[in-house]
Parts: C-alpha cells; structure tokens; sequence
C-alpha cells in the first residue's frame, strides 16, 4: 500500500529563517511525486513534479529534491507570503493516475 | 496555462435540495477529473474518478445515487449532491490530469453549506 508521511505537522519560521519540509513515501512504482501548497479556503495550487531519484526542480524561494526513499521541499529566505499548508503527494504505476496525499506541514512565517 | 475552474464558488442550500457544481479545464483538455472532499484541517479525501464519456467510479463509502458525477466533454465534469442534508456541508475540490500529462491540476474548490 502507497503511503506518504509529511513532517512537521507545523512549522513557524521568522522572515528569512530558511528549512526543510519532508516528505516519506513508500510506494511499488513511483509514477509521480508531486507538490502543492494550499492557502485556506482555496484549491491546492501546483508547484513541481518530481518523477526520479536525484531530481531537482526550484521555483522562487522553493527547491524541491527527490531521493528513492524522501522528498524534500526547501524554502530559502521565506517571506511571510509563504505562509500556507504544503502538501506532498504521490502517483504510483498501478494507481490509475490517482494522487496519495500526505496530512501536510502548516507552515508560518512571521515578519 | 493549466487553469481549472469551479462555479459556484460557495453555495447555501435547504435542507432536501440538490445542488450541482460544475468544474472546468480552462485551457487544456482533461480525459480524467476526480472529485475530492476536505473536511476542515484535514487532507483531502478523494471521493471519485471521473473519466470523459464513461461512468465515474467511487470510493470505498461514497454514495454513487447521492454524489452524481457526469464527464460529458474533456472540459467539463459536474458533480450534483442529491438531497443534501447537513452533513453533506463540506468543501468540495476538483482536479483535472491533461490528456497527455501526469500532474493534477486542482479548481479553487466550491463550499457548500446545507442548513
């Protein structure tokens, strides 16, 4: 059975104050390792999709890196913009294209 | 590019009413689109996979008569909550997988409130 576990639950960094979300999976075949972050009230937003060990991809502030086992999604110089719940998800070859969520990291930044 | 759209944004409905939401591929073309359901601080729960032009298929514990899901276009899926009651009040998601790509890509999400 596929599973996807997030750590922290919660995160509260100052403006600035850069870290590591992670994201443990277990899965039979990765199709897909996706990341998304979600503000309340609204729909997740895609952010990258990481299809194999060694990958990297970075958009702004955010880095996302992939090993056989981990995902990790690093965040440099955080702005209290940044401030959302970041979900971490998985498809796997067997998986008719459906998404294995994980409970996600709240994360805070302060000004 | 990528945009998925869902109207209404939110909905306040009786008690023994339906209500239907319709979710939108904007700009590409979606032979796949789930349906999820996010209860407040918790991940979302998929509730159904809706293929273009076939029947949907449900989750385990998903009432197929009460959730009504039809994929009639690759740009369009709409589900209709059936008789709501308050329990049905939830915050309602969908996504959508291009043709020819692997990535979801999810709507702004639709909040009903059944009183």
């Amino acid at each position: 059975e596929d599973q996807v576990t997030q750590s922290p639950e919660a995160l509260r960094l100052q403006e600035g104050e850069s870290s590591s979300l992670n994201c443990s999976y277990t899965v039979s075949g990765l199709r897909g390792l996706f990341w998304y972050r979600q503000d309340p009230g609204k729909g997740p937003e895609f952010l990258f999709t990481l299809y194999s060990a060694g990958e990297e991809k970075e958009k702004e502030r955010l880095k996302a890196t992939l090993t056989k086992k981990e995902s990790f999604l690093h965040i440099t110089a955080p702005k209290p913009e940044d401030s959302a719940t970041y979900l971490c998800a998985l498809s796997s070859s067997g998986s008719a294209r459906q998404l294995t969520f994980g409970s996600g990291t709240q994360l805070t930044v302060l000004p | 590019g990528a945009v998925v759209s869902q109207h209404p944004s939110r909905v306040i409905c009786k008690s023994g009413t339906s209500v239907k939401i319709e979710c939108r591929s904007l700009d590409f073309q979606a032979t796949t689109m789930f349906w999820y359901r996010q209860f407040p601080k918790q991940s979302l729960m998929l509730m159904a996979t809706s293929n273009e032009g076939s029947k949907a298929t449900y989750e385990q514990g998903v009432e197929k008569d009460k959730f009504l899901i039809n994929h009639a276009s690759l740009t369009l899926s709409t589900l209709t909550v059936t008789s709501a009651h308050p329990e049905d009040s939830s915050f309602y998601i969908c996504s959508a997988i291009p043709t020819m790509g692997d990535t979801q890509y999810f709507g702004p999400g639709t909040r009903l409130t059944v009183l």
